[in-house]
């Protein structure tokens, strides 16, 4: 159980074109979802936090408008890079908890963005 | 303000050696939860274990155990008997009881097992 997948796993895109991420929590609802960047080497950091059926909360620097988060259902998240430059280029994981009083997150497997 | 860390950048070993991974940790909540995390080359990461701070007693599951010591705020991981299969980048992580979800997360100790 508590299975979590991302789509794409990789996208190559063009510099100014959007690209959309799914996270799907498969055998579980998912009151809360997760998104994080990871850059080669480095840890986990945290862009914001999605709860379905409002708006997401960003962490500090993270630009609302460039990474829009919607969470329209229980098993649904999604993450779109909008306008997309190089420096976009990273790994995105998102994660979901079981439920709002349960505090494991499961990942999913990440989906490698490329942006030329 | 919650910080982990990994003082261990990388760390190489031969298979069949046990190795520990140390993290420690720095928050002002009373009550918290820790974690591990596994990260193979593949990029997903995989849940080892949570640990509530009000639970101190050691675990062990296989060839892996966690040393919870609150005294000095460290939640380190062994890996006994290490396997060519064990070679990933593992994170420590932390997170508050109350209010937001939030994991906070050490920068990682990269693990190669060699053969």
């Amino acid at each position: 159980g508590a299975v979590v997948s991302q789509h794409p796993s990789r996208v190559i895109c063009k510099s100014g074109t959007s690209v959309k991420i799914e996270c799907r929590s498969l055998d579980f609802q998912a009151t809360t979802m997760f998104w994080y960047r990871q850059f080669p080497k480095q840890s986990l950091m945290l862009m914001a936090t999605s709860n379905e059926g409002s708006k997401a909360t960003y962490e500090q620097g993270v630009e609302k408008d460039k990474f829009l988060i919607n969470h329209a259902s229980l098993t649904l998240s999604t993450l779109t890079v909008t306008s997309a430059h190089p420096e976009d280029s990273s790994f995105y994981i998102c994660s979901a908890s079981v439920g709002p009083s349960t505090d494991t997150q499961y990942f999913g497997p990440g989906t490698r963005l490329t942006v030329l | 303000a919650q910080k982990v860390t990994q003082a261990q950048t990388e760390i190489s070993v031969v298979e069949k050696e046990d190795v520990t991974l140390d993290c420690v940790y720095e928050t002002r909540d009373t009550t918290y939860y820790l974690f591990w995390y596994k990260q193979p080359p593949s990029g997903e990461l995989v849940f080892l274990i949570r640990r509530n701070s009000f639970d101190e007693q050691n675990e062990i599951s296989g060839r892996y155990s966690w040393n919870f010591q609150k005294s000095t705020s460290s939640f380190n991981f062994t890996i006994t008997a290490s396997q060519v299969v064990d070679s990933a980048v593992y994170f420590c992580a932390l997170r508050r009881t109350q209010g937001a979800q939030k994991l906070v997360f050490g920068q990682g100790t990269r693990l190669t097992i060699n053969p």
